[in-house]
């Protein structure tokens, strides 16, 4: 099956900083979103994002569906960014999809 | 964006009962959702797809007699835990697809003692 590999997979920065997440995956994919898991276990969705970019205040991500990854811009962090943040990819007609393993962010005041 | 609500957020239960957790989309209409089980400090694992007037499609490895999920709606799907045991402890999430992409529910923590 499709494999999704996800990195970093830690990253501590200091607020205001920028970062970048990057997701490769394995194969062709008709789907591929961001999110954010919040300390509650709530999935947030950031972005649907198969292919081109897009941008969402300081957030922003660009999937090179040829190249097969996708990568999350996250400007002046704050420590609300705080928690894990997975790529996931659908392969099926079904609309399931894979996840990452995913990248623990930490955003020190 | 579209809502779906999981109901209960959390929910402790003794070894041998049963629980059983719903997952409704609330403002939109889903003919198939999505059960996921994620264990602590690891990443969301798709149990089961659940679709509509039929019967679920169970990933390998997931017992079907023992995670009974039933999707009597368009609106309501539900996953049954039987007979639970310890190792069944876990952070249940359920899924549904709007018109592109997937909107999760808020996840409910099963503790089995």
């Amino acid at each position: 099956g499709i494999q999704v590999e996800q990195s970093p997979p830690d990253l501590i920065l200091q607020e205001g900083a920028n970062s970048t997440l990057r997701c490769n995956f394995s194969d062709s994919v008709n789907n591929l979103q961001w999110f954010h898991q919040n300390p509650w276990g709530q999935l947030i969705n950031l972005f649907y994002i198969p292919s081109g970019t897009k941008q969402n205040g300081r957030l922003s991500a660009t999937t090179v569906a040829t190249e097969r990854y996708s990568l999350l811009y996250i400007s002046s962090s704050q420590t609300t960014d705080s928690g894990v943040y997975f790529c996931a990819v659908g392969v099926g007609s079904q609309g399931n999809l894979i996840f990452g393993k995913g990248t623990k962010l930490s955003v020190k005041p | 964006g579209a809502v779906v609500s999981q109901h209960p957020s959390r929910v402790i239960c003794k070894s041998g009962t049963s629980v059983k957790i719903e997952c409704r989309s609330l403002d939109f209409q889903a003919t198939t959702m999505f059960w996921y089980r994620q264990f602590p400090k690891q990443s969301l694992m798709l149990m089961a797809t659940s679709n509509e007037g039929s019967k679920a499609t169970y990933e390998q490895g997931v017992e079907k007699d023992k995670f009974l999920i039933n999707h009597a709606s368009l609106t309501l799907s539900t996953l049954t835990v039987t007979s639970a045991h310890p190792e069944d402890s876990s952070f249940y999430i359920c899924s549904a697809t709007g018109i592109y992409e997937q909107y999760f529910g808020p996840g409910t923590r099963l503790t089995v003692t």
